[in-house]
């Protein structure tokens, strides 16, 4: 079954430094999710890309935050400047088209460290 | 504006046991209503859906049925496995595309 793929599958980094993760979607599927989970809470929902553009974003995709789908088959997610808030692990996810009630297929997740 | 509650967990359960998760939501508009299950070290895999009211959605074995008028989802199972042990989501869509998740239930199953 077609999965979605997320690398590193573990990030350190220092506070203040640049972050990329990185994802390949599920091929055929044209629309592409970030969500985060802090530790102990709930699993919050990023930005939504489609067509190579935003089409939705949360408060929390502030400036800091950027999307990217810099080839067919890779999406990133950038944390421009790092803070210590942002220690969390971070889904990617994919979905064959944006109507209500299609169902997302996530992958197993990046956990990124703040130091 | 739009939530999942679900209940607190962890829940530990003996083989074979009866297994309820209650979910709750609020929502503007008509959701659509998941359950998510996630194993040990893996991401969050769907489990089962239902796209409006009435509609029971099953998988493996887990059962939940939309309830309109209590505004519920609770995920069932009759006879729970040792390798049901993972932590399942409660979650909803409504017209956008981002889902709201409920905060996870723990469910550790014992021989």
């Amino acid at each position: 079954e077609p999965e979605v793929t997320q690398t590193p599958s573990h990030q350190v980094t220092q506070m203040g430094q640049e972050v990329i993760l990185r994802c390949v979607p599920i091929s055929n599927h044209l629309y592409f999710y970030w969500y985060r989970q802090i530790l102990g809470q709930k699993v919050e929902f990023l930005v939504s890309f489609y067509n190579n553009e935003i089409s939705e974003k949360s408060e929390i995709f502030d400036d800091q935050f950027s999307v990217e789908r810099p080839d067919g088959s890779n999406f990133t997610l950038k944390i421009r400047s790092t803070k210590l808030e942002d220690s969390a692990m971070y889904f990617c996810a994919s979905s064959e088209t944006g109507s209500q009630g299609q169902p997302q297929h996530f992958g197993d997740g990046t956990r990124l460290s703040i130091l | 504006g739009n939530s999942v509650t679900q209940m607190e967990g962890p829940v530990t359960l003996s083989e074979e046991a009866f297994l309820t998760i209650n979910c709750t939501y609020t929502a503007t508009g008509y959701p659509s209503l998941f359950w998510y299950v996630q194993y040990p070290g893996e991401g969050l895999q769907l489990l089962l859906k239902a796209t409006k009211a009435d509609d029971k959605g099953s998988n493996k074995g887990f059962e939940a049925t939309y309830r309109k008028e209590t505004t519920s989802f609770h995920l069932e199972k009759g006879s729970v496995q040792v390798s049901d042990s993972a932590v399942y989501f409660c979650a909803l869509t409504t017209t956008g595309n981002q889902f709201y998740f409920g905060t996870g239930t723990s469910l550790t199953v014992i021989p």
